[in-house]
């Protein structure tokens, strides 16, 4: 089936300064890539998702980036606010494996210094 | 617009005890999927159903557990006989169709 790898795992990053998240996906099929934000003892929450019919979306400090050449996609967050501290996990979706299942990453942890 | 609603949100269970969580789906959403998140680990996927219909159970285990989604009411996730590993946080989603999957908040099972 589908594994998506997802580093790292700890992420601090100083207030204003910009986070990366990245991860890989082993089915080339894979056409889905949402990102989801937990804080503790939260649901998930999406933040961002990109299909394979683009590089590259942006919703204000998010971007995602997709490469599916090198089956490679990447969380950017600009100007980091301590809000912004919680853990991260992306994930991936292919019709070969029914297109609604969800694989996720192992998820990263992002804390934001004051 | 209420969102994806799950019940009970904490649930304590003896070994051996059943458990039966609860997901409503938002409305609208006739697509549901039950996900396993143990602790500080990530989410894994149980199984996914629409109405009256198991679509895909892969990541359910073959024993103890069976899920539902009848043509009234909630979405079920059954688990019998429950054992120690089984603590977990379990979380639904919903969604459209073959689209954005929602979240609810989890059910936190605890097995004594």
């Amino acid at each position: 089936g589908e594994n998506v790898e997802q580093h790292p795992s700890t992420l601090s990053v100083q207030e204003g300064d910009s986070a990366v998240i990245k991860c890989t996906y082993s089915d080339s099929a894979s056409n889905y890539f949402p990102w989801y934000k937990q804080e503790l003892g939260k649901r998930p929450q999406l933040i961002i998702d990109i299909r394979s019919n683009v590089g590259e979306k942006k919703d204000q400090r998010i971007a995602v980036t997709l490469n599916k050449t090198a089956k490679h996609f990447s969380l950017h967050i600009t100007e980091t606010q301590p809000e912004d501290s919680a853990v991260y996990f992306c994930a991936a979706a292919s019709p070969n494996f029914g297109n609604e299942k969800l694989t996720f990453g192992t998820g990263t942890r992002l804390t934001i210094i004051p | 617009n209420a969102g994806v609603m799950q019940n009970p949100r904490h649930l304590v269970r003896r070994r051996g005890q059943e458990a039966r969580l609860r997901c409503s789906p938002m409305k609208g959403h006739s697509h549901v999927y039950w996900y396993r998140q143990l602790p500080e680990e990530g989410l894994k996927f149980m199984v996914y159903l629409q109405k009256e219909n198991i679509i895909d159970e892969s990541g359910m285990p073959k024993e103890r557990f069976s899920a539902e989604f009848p043509k009234e009411g909630p979405s079920i996730l059954r688990i019998q006989q429950v054992v120690r590993g089984d603590s977990a946080a379990y979380f639904c989603a919903s969604s459209r169709s073959s689209d954005t999957q929602y979240f609810g908040p989890g059910t936190r099972l605890t097995v004594l």
